[in-house]
């Protein structure tokens, strides 16, 4: 069973601050994997995605990869009250069409 | 319209009624897709249809019965719902083949059934 781990939180960071998410996957051969966040009644927003090793900057956010560890982490620097939500991990291994597994998320609380 | 559209936003329905959900994309995408979030859970893939082909269904009560009448509508019809079937229903679009098929999403239906 192809599973996609993450801690459920919620993780509590001062406002300025950097928050770490991380995420972990069990299948070896998986080839992309997403970032959602999702804010409390809404629907998943991708905010980055990453297929090689490495980092990988898109202003505030930066994913990290690292396919030998099974392991993908997002950091959220200067973190904003507005980040506040849960983030969800995604891994499509390449397989059936669109076969996104995902994380349960990690709830995100970023205080004043 | 812009993205992804889905109606209505909230529904409550009864255990023997009978309704749709409708999902269009607005990207010019040739996948859709239907999740099912429920509290607590991660997102379960429902149904996947690309070039408006069922391509997967993953072990969906036949409660459930998806229509994909073109790459841009899909329809995800109810009849004889569980309680437990109450949850948010999302859609998703996606261009095969195009940037590892990022999926963007829908606002979603919240589904409660009594």
């Amino acid at each position: 069973q192809k599973e996609v781990e993450q801690n459920s939180g919620p993780l509590s960071v001062p406002e300025g601050a950097i928050a770490s998410l991380n995420c972990t996957y069990s299948d070896r051969g998986s080839q992309s994997f997403f970032w959602y966040r999702q804010y409390s009644g809404k629907s998943p927003e991708l905010i980055m995605f990453i297929y090689s090793n490495g980092d990988k900057e898109d202003g505030r956010f930066t994913a990290q990869l690292n396919k030998a560890s099974q392991y993908v982490s997002l950091l959220i620097r200067d973190s904003q009250p507005s980040d506040s939500a849960t983030y969800l991990c995604a891994v499509n291994s390449g397989g059936s069409q669109g076969n996104l597994i995902f994380g349960k998320g990690t709830k995100l609380s970023v205080k004043p | 319209e812009t993205g992804v559209t889905q109606t209505p936003r909230h529904l409550v329905m009864g255990m023997t009624n009978k309704k749709s959900l409708k999902c269009e994309q607005h990207l010019g995408h040739n996948a859709m897709y239907w999740y099912k979030q429920s509290a607590k859970k991660p997102l379960e893939l429902m149904f996947v249809y690309s070039l408006e082909e069922r391509v997967e269904n993953n072990s969906v009560p036949s409660r459930f019965s998806p229509e994909c009448p073109n790459s841009s509508h899909l329809f995800l019809h109810l009849h004889t719902l569980q309680p437990e079937d109450s949850a948010l229903y999302l859609c998703a679009s996606s261009q095969s083949g195009g940037q590892q098929d990022t999926q963007y999403f829908g606002p979603g239906t919240r589904l409660t059934v009594l």
